[in-house]
């Protein structure tokens, strides 16, 4: 079964950091670009940032750039999304997904408060 | 950044209905579109891509059309299982979203 799972979310106080995590199964991972997208409560889709397949070339939202960084393990079948200086308005659901967005995860819930 | 505005924002229907939603983009984005459906507290889901390709395992009653700028997804007679918050998405560039339209019963 093609599947991504999400995982490293929590509470967080502003300015900390947090380390995200998407494991893929069931798929050739290293074939795929890959994107993290979020979704603050009530709110709608929001693209935060994407991967090539080999880890080469990476994009951010203006609103992350500097502050969030995203890599990937192909060996690990793994994607990561390191977000450092966390701020109230990061606090979403944070999605990974596969290539076209045809595959998503579950999502993990990120909140930053005091 | 191209901005993909959807309309209508909300949007009550009856089972059974013809129900269409549009999506412009800011400039001419091909048919790189795409059409999410989501529903409360699950991750969004492929419905069409390409602008009017369903995607594997979709309902029929689901299409979309346009290319450029002018996008459409209509569902032919909505179904119970039907309602819920549907996505535009560009992957022309940097991908983005519409604001979303959200589907209601009448």
């Amino acid at each position: 079964e093609v599947q991504l799972v999400e995982s490293g979310g929590g509470l967080v106080q502003p300015g900390g950091s947090l380390r995200l995590s998407c494991a893929a199964s069931g798929f050739t991972f290293s074939s795929y670009w890959m994107h993290w997208v979020r979704q603050a409560p009530g709110k709608g889709l929001v693209w935060v940032s994407r991967i090539n397949s080999d880890g080469s070339s990476t994009s951010y939202a203006d609103s992350v750039k500097g502050r969030f960084t995203i890599s990937r393990d192909n060996a690990k079948n793994t994607l990561y999304l390191q977000m450092n200086s966390l701020r109230a308005e990061d606090t979403a659901v944070y999605y990974c997904a596969r290539g076209l967005c045809d595959i998503w995860g579950q999502g993990t819930m990120v909140t930053v408060s005091s | 950044d191209i901005q993909m505005t959807q309309s209508p924002s909300s949007l009550s229907a009856s089972v059974g209905d013809r129900v269409t939603i549009t999506c412009r983009a800011s400039q001419s984005i091909s048919s790189y579109l795409n059409w999410y459906q989501q529903k409360p507290g699950k991750a969004p889901k492929l419905l069409i891509y390409a602008a009017s390709s369903l995607q594997s395992g979709v309902p029929s009653r689901f299409s979309g059309s346009g290319s450029g700028t002018d996008f459409t997804l209509t569902i032919s007679s909505l179904q119970p299982e039907d309602f819920a918050t549907y996505y535009c998405q560009q992957s022309y560039s940097t991908i983005t979203f519409g604001q979303g339209t959200r589907l209601e019963i009448k």
